[in-house]
């Protein structure tokens, strides 16, 4: 099994701020990451595909690099609606897809 | 854009099996789609349970799952459904379907709003 991990587990944040959380991956997965934010008592959603390609019709303030085993998420300027959890996926493994444990992003 | 639209909420005792829909909004085919369950027990993260080629039938599953999980879909390809049995208290989450373009390793572009089962004596 692929092991994911996060960093930071937790942060506090202000609106406007500049936000990273990285992404590990036990193994390389090459660009097969996957990004999504989910927000409390809503579905998650998609932000980033393939590493680096942003889902259509999310903000460009989100954006996202990384190849093989480590991972970024950077959100550009924090904004209200972005308070949430965000969990990594990796989608490399044919057996199935594992997401790591998440980062949730509360209000300073 | 399709929607997902899942069903609602269940109650059930421990040892009982629950079996859970998700349907295209619309009446609008999967064919081209693979649909995932992805459960959230409270606290915890999101926990991948299983996956349907809807439309083909082929399945995957989790090995954690393997067993005690049933995903399939109707013959339209417009609903899936998965059945979770000898439930237990840990089986108490938020149960959500997704659809994936393609192969079980696709990105999950729309999800349900999610089901939740609780699981109790």
């Amino acid at each position: 099994d692929i092991q994911m991990t996060q960093s930071p587990s937790s942060l506090s944040a202000s609106v406007g701020d500049r936000v990273t959380i990285t992404c590990r991956a036990s193994q390389s997965l090459g660009i097969f990451l996957n990004w999504y934010r989910h927000k409390p008592g809503q579905a998650p959603e998609v932000l980033i595909y393939s590493a680096s390609t942003l889902q259509s019709g999310v903000p460009p303030r989100f954006s996202a690099s990384g190849s093989g085993s480590e991972f970024t998420l950077t959100i550009s300027s924090l904004q209200p609606e972005d308070f949430a959890t965000y969990y990594c996926q990796q989608g490399y493994n044919s057996a199935g897809p594992t997401f790591g444990p998440g980062t949730k992003v509360e209000m300073k | 854009q399709v929607d997902l639209v899942q069903s609602g909420a269940e109650a059930k005792k421990p040892g009982a099996s629950v079996k859970l829909s998700c349907q295209a909004s619309g009446g609008k085919s999967l064919v081209k789609y693979g649909i995932h369950w992805v459960r959230q027990a409270p606290g915890q993260s999101l926990e991948w349970m299983g996956w349907v080629n809807a439309g083909n039938g082929d399945t995957k599953y989790s090995q954690k799952f393997q067993g005690r999980v049933t995903i399939t879909r109707d013959t339209s390809a417009t609903t899936a459904y998965m059945e979770l049995s000898s439930l237990r208290s840990e089986d108490t989450a938020v149960y959500y379907c997704a659809r994936a373009f393609g192969t079980v390793m696709a990105v999950m572009d729309v999800w349900g709003k999610g089901t939740t089962v609780s699981v109790s004596a």
